[in-house]
C-alpha cells in the first residue's frame, strides 16, 4: 500500500497563528517523503524532503518548517502565518532512487 | 535551477480532437514522470519514463521522452470530457532524491 495520510484537509488560519500539517504514510519502512505546495492550480513547489528520521532538507527559505519525528510521519510547521503561506499543500512519499512519487489528499490553507 | 517548461499553458478543444503537450529543459534527466491532477485533490501518476526515445501508451494517451532525454510530449487521441485536468510533467537528476516539476498544462475538453 502506498496510502498516504494528511489533516485537516481544509484550514482556515488568521495571520500570525501557528500551524501544524500532519502526513503519516503506510507501506515500506524508511520511505523518502516531500512537502510540496501549489498555488491556484499551478506547478509544485517543493519545500522540504526527508531521508530519514530528524533529516529535513528545507528548499524554500521561509517561515515554514518540517519535522520527522517518526519513520513514517512527517509534520509541516509554522510559528506565525503570513497570508502568502495560503494555498495547497501537499505530503508526497517516494522510493528511495526519487524518480517516482505518491501525493496525499492534500490541505488546503486558508490564511486571512 | 533545473526547469521544466510546459506548454500549451491553457489548452481548450473539443471533445474528439487530437492534442499534444509539451514538457521542455535544458538539463539531462535520469527519467521524467507525468502526472494529472484533478481539482482538490493531489496529483495522480500517469507513466514514467527513463529511456531515450522511449515511447509508452496508456490507452488514448501516448508519452515520449526525448533521445536526449531533456524533453517529453504527451498525446491524446479523439479526447474525452474526462481528459479534463491539469497535467504535470516532473523529472529527476540521478541521486537527487526529488523531483522538478513543470508549471502545468490546464486541459479542458468541451462536450
Amino acid at each position: 500500500s502506498q496510502t498516504i495520510h494528511q489533516w485537516p484537509a481544509t484550514l482556515v488560519q488568521p495571520v500570525g497563528s501557528p500551524l501544524s500539517l500532519e502526513c503519516t504514510v503506510e507501506g515500506t519502512s524508511n520511505p523518502n517523503l516531500y512537502w510540496y505546495r501549489q498555488a491556484a492550480g499551478r506547478g509544485l513547489q517543493l519545500l522540504f524532503y526527508s531521508v530519514g528520521i530528524g533529516q529535513i532538507s528545507s528548499e524554500v527559505p521561509q517561515n515554514l518548517s518540517a519535522s520527522r519525528p517518526q519513520d513514517r510521519q512527517f509534520i509541516l510547521s509554522s510559528k506565525k502565518l503570513l497570508l502568502s503561506d495560503s494555498g495547497f499543500y501537499l505530503c508526497a512519499r517516494g522510493d528511495r532512487s526519487g524518480n517516482t512519487i505518491y501525493f496525499g489528499e492534500g490541505s488546503w490553507l486558508t490564511v486571512v | 535551477t533545473q526547469l521544466l517548461e510546459q506548454s500549451p499553458q491553457f489548452l481548450s478543444i473539443q471533445e474528439g480532437e487530437n492534442l499534444t503537450v509539451y514538457c521542455n529543459s535544458s538539463s539531462v534527466f535520469s527519467s521524467l514522470q507525468w502526472y494529472r491532477q484533478e481539482p482538490g485533490e493531489g496529483p495522480v501518476l500517469l507513466v514514467t519514463v527513463v529511456t531515450g526515445g522511449e515511447v509508452k501508451k496508456l490507452k488514448r494517451l501516448t508519452f515520449q521522452f526525448g533521445d536526449a532525454r531533456k524533453d517529453s510530449s504527451l498525446h491524446i487521441t479523439a479526447a474525452q470530457p474526462g481528459d479534463t485536468g491539469l497535467y504535470l510533467c516532473a523529472g529527476d537528476h540521478q541521486g537527487a532524491q526529488k523531483l522538478v516539476f513543470g508549471q502545468g498544462t490546464r486541459l479542458t475538453i468541451n462536450p
